[in-house]
């Protein structure tokens, strides 16, 4: 068990809807990241945030957002959502803002199925 | 751009028989490489990272070692429980934040 909590595991909903996905890092950790997992694409960093801040931001689509609360839990809002988003969502979280000598550990990820 | 490729896409090897899997990387700066394994259905779990070329890190039957361009994960008697799909990572010096680039990963099956 890494610590890091994703919720739900599984969301199927329709294209056009919006949904959020919830992270909780590890106790301790300050930032969270959020990468897309999918068949042809691999691992695909969209976005960071340490301490309730942005600090990082990858090929993450203007449909998607995402903010890191004060208990430094952290959402992932998808809109607008096409079938192309299908995908594992996984969140991540380290102690510092950038690796240093600790790793990113994941959570086991949302599954989101458009149709 | 920075950029990880990992060969062979997937790697069929009979228990006990010993084998390696390789990360080739393209960074501005390597700030580290990082390996993980990940199963059907979980995330990517932590195993070794390297931060220098000549570094080399072990645990169980797996062995890492790094080089300027490449890292090597070298199984030795593999078992079947050590399937799964095997992931680097490398974070640049030059990244905002903590980002790691992955590559698309090596699928290995071991058979009994």
């Amino acid at each position: 068990d890494s610590g890091v909590t994703q919720t739900p595991k599984h969301l199927i909903t329709a294209t056009g809807q919006r949904v959020t996905l919830r992270c909780s890092p590890r106790s301790g950790d300050l930032s969270v990241y959020w990468y897309q997992q999918s068949l042809d694409q691999g691992l695909q960093f969209l976005i960071q945030y340490y301490n309730g801040e942005e600090r990082a931001k990858g090929n993450i689509l203007e449909r998607f957002s995402a903010q890191q609360f004060p208990d430094l839990h952290s959402e992932l809002n998808l809109s607008s959502l096409e079938l192309g988003d299908s995908a594992l969502y996984f969140c991540a979280s380290s102690p510092g803002w950038r690796q240093g000598r600790s790793p990113l550990h994941f959570g086991n990820g949302t599954r989101l199925t458009v149709t | 751009e920075d950029q990880v490729t990992q060969s062979p896409e997937a790697l069929r090897l009979q228990e006990g028989e010993s084998s390696s899997l390789n990360c080739s990387y393209t960074v501005s700066g390597l700030r580290g490489l990082f390996w993980y394994r990940q199963d059907p259905g979980k995330g990517p779990e932590f195993l070794f990272t390297l931060y220098s070329a000549g570094e080399e890190k072990e645990k169980e039957r797996l062995k890492a070692t790094l080089t300027k361009k490449e890292s090597f994960l070298h199984i030795t008697a593999p078992k079947p429980e050590d399937s799964a799909t095997y992931l680097c990572a490398v974070q640049a010096l030059q990244n905002q934040g903590g980002k790691l680039i992955f590559g698309q990963g090596t699928e290995l099956s071991v058979k009994p």
